[in-house]
C-alpha cells in the first residue's frame, strides 16, 4: 500500500490566522479526501479534492473557510482560514486508488489547536 | 436519514475474552461497509471491506461479518495490543460522495 504523509503533524495557532495542511502520497491516486475529527468524535467528510477542478464540499463546509487545492495526482492541501477555537480538531486526508474497492486509506492526521 | 451507529460505545475485556462489536446502518443502497482501527493520535488503519450480506473477512484475531442491516467485528482471544477505537463506515449508492463513519467503539483489553 502507499505511504501517505501530512505536514504539519501538529500546530498551535492564534485566532484569526490561517493554516495550510499538506497531504502527499508516494503513488498516484484517483481520489483524495479531507476529513475533520473533533475531540472525542468520529470522522466527518469536509470535501473531495478533485484534480484540476474545484473541490466538492459536503453540507456545512464552504470553500471560503476550507479552500482546497489538488495540483496533481499525488498532492493536496487544505487551508483552515480565519481560525477560531472551534476549528481545533484533527484534520485527516485520505486517498482511494480507484481499483474498484472504494476503500479509503488515511494519512496520520494533523492535530490543530487554536487559541 | 442515513445513519450509522455502533455499539457498545466502550468495551473492556480481559485478555483472551472474546467478544463482538456491532455496526448498524440505515442506507438506501449499500455499496460497501468498511472497518478501521484507530489508535490515539493516529489516522484510521484499514481493516476490512464487506460488500454483500453473508460475506465474511478474517485477519488474525479479527473477523468481520455483514448482514443486510448490520455488521459485526468479532475479536477472538484479544490481546492488549488490540486496544483501540474501531470505526465502521458505509459507502452508499447515490449521486456524489457518501462515505459515512459511525461514532466508533473504544476497546480496552486488559492483561
Amino acid at each position: 500500500s502507499a505511504v501517505i504523509s501530512q505536514k504539519p503533524s501538529r500546530d498551535i495557532c492564534q485566532r484569526g490566522t490561517s493554516l495550510t495542511i499538506q497531504c502527499q502520497v508516494d503513488s498516484q491516486v484517483t481520489m483524495m479526501f479531507w476529513y475533520r475529527q473533533q475531540p472525542g468524535q468520529s470522522l466527518t467528510l469536509i470535501a473531495t479534492a478533485n484534480q484540476g477542478s474545484e473541490a466538492t464540499y459536503e453540507s456545512g463546509f464552504v470553500i471560503d473557510k476550507f479552500p482546497i487545492s489538488r495540483p496533481n495526482l499525488t498532492f493536496s492541501t487544505l487551508t483552515v482560514s480565519n481560525m477560531s477555537p472551534e476549528d481545533s480538531s484533527i484534520y485527516l486526508c485520505s486517498v482511494e486508488f480507484g481499483q474498484g474497492t472504494d476503500t479509503q486509506y488515511f494519512g496520520p492526521g494533523t492535530r490543530l489547536t487554536v487559541l | 436519514e442515513d445513519q450509522v451507529t455502533q455499539s457498545p460505545e466502550a468495551l473492556r475485556l480481559q485478555e483472551g475474552e472474546s467478544s463482538s462489536l456491532n455496526c448498524s446502518y440505515t442506507v438506501s443502497g449499500l455499496r460497501g461497509l468498511f472497518w478501521y482501527r484507530q489508535d490515539p493520535g493516529k489516522g484510521p488503519e484499514f481493516l476490512f471491506t464487506l460488500y454483500s450480506a453473508g460475506e465474511e473477512k478474517e485477519k488474525e484475531r479479527l473477523k468481520a461479518t455483514l448482514t443486510k442491516k448490520e455488521s459485526f467485528l468479532h475479536i477472538t482471544a484479544p490481546k492488549p495490543e488490540d486496544s483501540a477505537t474501531y470505526l465502521c463506515a458505509v459507502f452508499e449508492y447515490r449521486e456524489g460522495q457518501n462515505f459515512v463513519f459511525g461514532p466508533g467503539t473504544r476497546l480496552s483489553v486488559l492483561p
